[in-house]
């Protein structure tokens, strides 16, 4: 079955960049789509298609994927961005997988 | 706006079978640009999808739960429904509707999510 790993955890400085990966096996072959959610939430889609943002997210996310990782990148990480953060693929094989999720803290 | 709601029992007993709902409004769940899921999270843990179906009834199963799982859908209610067989403690978690489009550019509509508690 196709397996996604994420970091348990990333940390950043208030108005800096954070940087969560997302590893597969040649997941650059595969569209992949990030989540982020809140405490007693419903999970929120930020990238969708490796890159692409959804009306109404900040352009301060960003997506890359190549190879065997996917990057979302926060550019000038604010509090409000503090969250779990879920990277999604479509495998032929497995169906839906998720990743293990991030939790972001904004320091 | 389409809106995702589920319900059902919040208390389920070992054994037994878990039952939900998700009922769709603002539009059709017969439109044919989407595939309605299940996914689950227990408490404190990451997203595991259940599985999905699409309006003509074709389902995909997340394989590791394939054998106790059913979705199915009643277009007549705007609903589709999960079962899941033979629940133990494992099963406990918050259970949400989603919906993806058959373009696959993610899941952006949610439900709130329930809270399933499988317990004697």
């Amino acid at each position: 079955s196709y397996e996604l790993t994420q970091p348990l955890s990333v940390s950043v400085a208030l108005g800096q960049t954070a940087r969560i990966t997302c590893g597969g096996n040649n997941i650059g072959s595969k569209n992949v789509h990030w989540y982020q959610q809140k405490p007693g939430q419903a999970p929120v889609l930020v990238i969708y298609r490796d890159s692409n943002r959804p009306s109404g997210i900040p352009e301060r996310f960003s997506g890359s994927n190549s190879g065997n990782t996917a990057t979302l990148t926060i550019s000038r990480a604010q509090a409000g961005d503090e969250a779990d953060y879920y990277c999604q693929v479509w495998d032929s094989s497995t169906g839906v997988v998720f990743g293990g999720g991030t939790k972001l803290t904004v320091l | 706006q389409v809106q995702l709601q589920e319900s059902g029992p919040g208390l389920v007993k070992p054994s037994q079978t878990l039952s939900l709902t998700c009922t769709v409004s603002g539009g059709s769940i017969s439109s044919g640009s989407y595939y309605w899921s299940w996914i689950r999270q227990p408490a404190g843990k990451g997203l595991e999808w259940i599985g999905r179906i699409y309006t003509s009834g074709s389902t995909n199963y997340n394989p590791s739960l394939k054998s106790r799982v059913t979705i199915s859908v009643d277009t007549s209610k705007n609903q589709f429904s999960l079962k899941l067989s033979s629940v133990t403690a494992a099963d406990t978690a918050v259970y949400y509707c989603a919906r993806d489009s058959i373009v696959r550019d993610g899941y952006r509509r949610w439900g709130q999510g329930t809270l399933v508690t499988v317990s004697s």
